[in-house]
């Protein structure tokens, strides 16, 4: 089945203990990103990655980093959580193609991340 | 820049009536606009996008959408509305020209009045 895999789903942690949360695709894409979505704000892209060794900030990156190692995997870490990270988070990918294809983002089911 | 503006973030409808979710858009380069949908405890899915061509898209479910230059508008709308359609749907528009990259909307949160 094509699909995107998180994990964590669910993630309680404390200020300052670093965390990731991996993020896969099976399906050959080679755009990734990740999203925060919170109450009233929407989904604001954090990172995202073109291709393999090709990654680049989105509108709020402060505070997180990201790889891509390998064409499947995007994981996303927090080296030093602070509560203002507290919220949900999705991983999405997409495949090439013209006709606006490329827009068409598969979405993870997500993780929610609590920083206490 | 691109912008997606969602009216109203909450939209109550009754079983049967018709929904309307309203999005308006600015896009410095022809728009390729998307609606998504997130039921609770889910990821999001597409539900239907315009990149060029006919104007009434029609998506999964029952969903369309008519893409409107003029107005700068991408209004989703069913005819019916069934007690599964409640959840939360998201408005998005290409950030640029060859762009793999969306600006979302804010979100509205649809619920269905039995």
């Amino acid at each position: 089945e094509a699909q995107v895999t998180q994990n964590p789903r669910y993630l309680i942690t404390v200020t300052g203990k670093k965390l990731t949360v991996t993020c896969s695709q099976n399906m050959n894409h080679e755009y990734m990103s990740w999203y925060r979505q919170d109450p009233g704000l929407g989904l604001r892209q954090i990172y995202y990655s073109m291709n393999v060794e090709v990654t680049d900030k989105g509108d709020v990156p402060e505070g997180y980093k990201v790889s891509r190692k390998e064409k499947r995997n995007f994981p996303l870490i927090l080296e030093s959580p602070s509560p203002n990270q507290t919220s949900l988070y999705f991983c999405a990918s997409s495949p090439p193609g013209a006709g606006g294809s490329y827009n068409e983002q598969f979405f993870g089911p997500g993780t929610r991340l609590t920083v206490l | 820049a691109q912008s997606v503006t969602q009216l109203g973030s909450h939209v109550s409808v009754s079983e049967g009536a018709l929904v309307l979710l309203r999005c308006n858009y600015s896009s410095s380069v022809p728009p390729y606009l998307f609606w998504y949908v997130q039921y609770p405890n889910q990821g999001l899915q597409l539900l239907l996008k315009y990149t060029t061509g006919a104007t009434l898209v029609k998506g999964i479910n029952g969903f369309e959408a008519e893409f409107k230059k003029s107005e700068t508008s991408f209004h989703l709308t069913k005819p019916s509305a069934h007690m599964s359609d409640a959840a939360e749907y998201f408005c998005a528009v290409r950030k640029g020209a060859g762009s793999y990259q969306l600006t979302f909307g804010k979100g509205t949160k649809l619920s269905v009045i039995p």
